[in-house]
């Protein structure tokens, strides 16, 4: 079993419109999360850490659930320019922080 | 922000010859440097941590005589894919870490293709 797994998707959205999806994680000693953003070919960029009590920054939602282990992101107003995979990542509890990246969920705004 | 780049961006060669792969921090001293490969349409999947001046840790099922790490100064970490085969051909990204702060800030990837 994976330890973060995520819907691959896509999940097309039109412009405008709210976009949410999950994420779970396996173990439970896991500490710190994130959810990166990854365009084609090109490197994970982090967009935003997950907090337990849930946080917010402009339009882009998390939400940790540890009881559940599962993570979600929501994204509202969507833009054409958010269409990019999104990686849920789970900061393994050890010395060096390792980072266990999910495959991503692929979102597709369409105007 | 921190600032990581990687060189060569993208690299063909032909099978059984090695390719050495360079991370660099620019505008930090990192402690810990980690390799990543990822194959199509996959997670990002840690191949190796490395820390100045010591031995890299591999992860389980990544053989370290084939991708041999050295991480010579707090700014450059280079892979080098030793007699590599169509099989390595795939996108190496690396992190790095400054000091006790949390955040891997990611290069730009290397995408290596293996004839």
């Amino acid at each position: 079993r994976k330890e973060v797994e995520q819907d691959p998707g896509p999940f097309n959205v039109p412009e405008g419109a709210t976009v949410a999806f999950n994420c779970t994680y396996s173990n439970s000693a896991s500490q710190s999360f994130f959810w990166y953003r990854q365009d084609c070919r090109k490197e994970p960029k982090l967009l935003m850490s997950v907090y337990s009590s849930g946080n917010e920054d402009g339009r882009f939602t998390a939400q940790l659930n540890r009881a559940s282990q599962y993570i979600s992101l929501l994204i509202r107003d969507s833009k054409l320019s958010d269409s990019a995979t999104y990686l849920c990542v789970a900061k393994k509890d050890d010395s060096w922080g390792k980072l266990q990246f999910g495959a991503g969920t692929q979102v597709v705004v369409t105007p | 922000g921190a600032v990581v780049s990687q060189h060569p961006s993208r690299v063909i060669c032909k099978s059984g010859t090695s390719v050495k792969i360079e991370c660099r921090s620019l505008d930090f001293q990192a402690t810990t440097m980690f390799w990543y490969r990822q194959f199509p349409k996959q997670s990002l999947m840690l191949m190796a941590t490395s820390n100045e001046g010591s031995k890299a840790t591999y992860e389980q099922g990544v053989e370290k005589d084939k991708f041999l790490i050295n991480h010579a100064s707090l700014t450059l970490s280079t892979l080098t894919v030793t007699s590599a085969h169509p099989e390595d051909s795939s996108f190496y990204i690396c992190s790095a870490v400054q000091g006790a702060v949390d955040t891997q800030y990611f290069g730009p990837g290397t995408r290596l293709t293996v004839l």
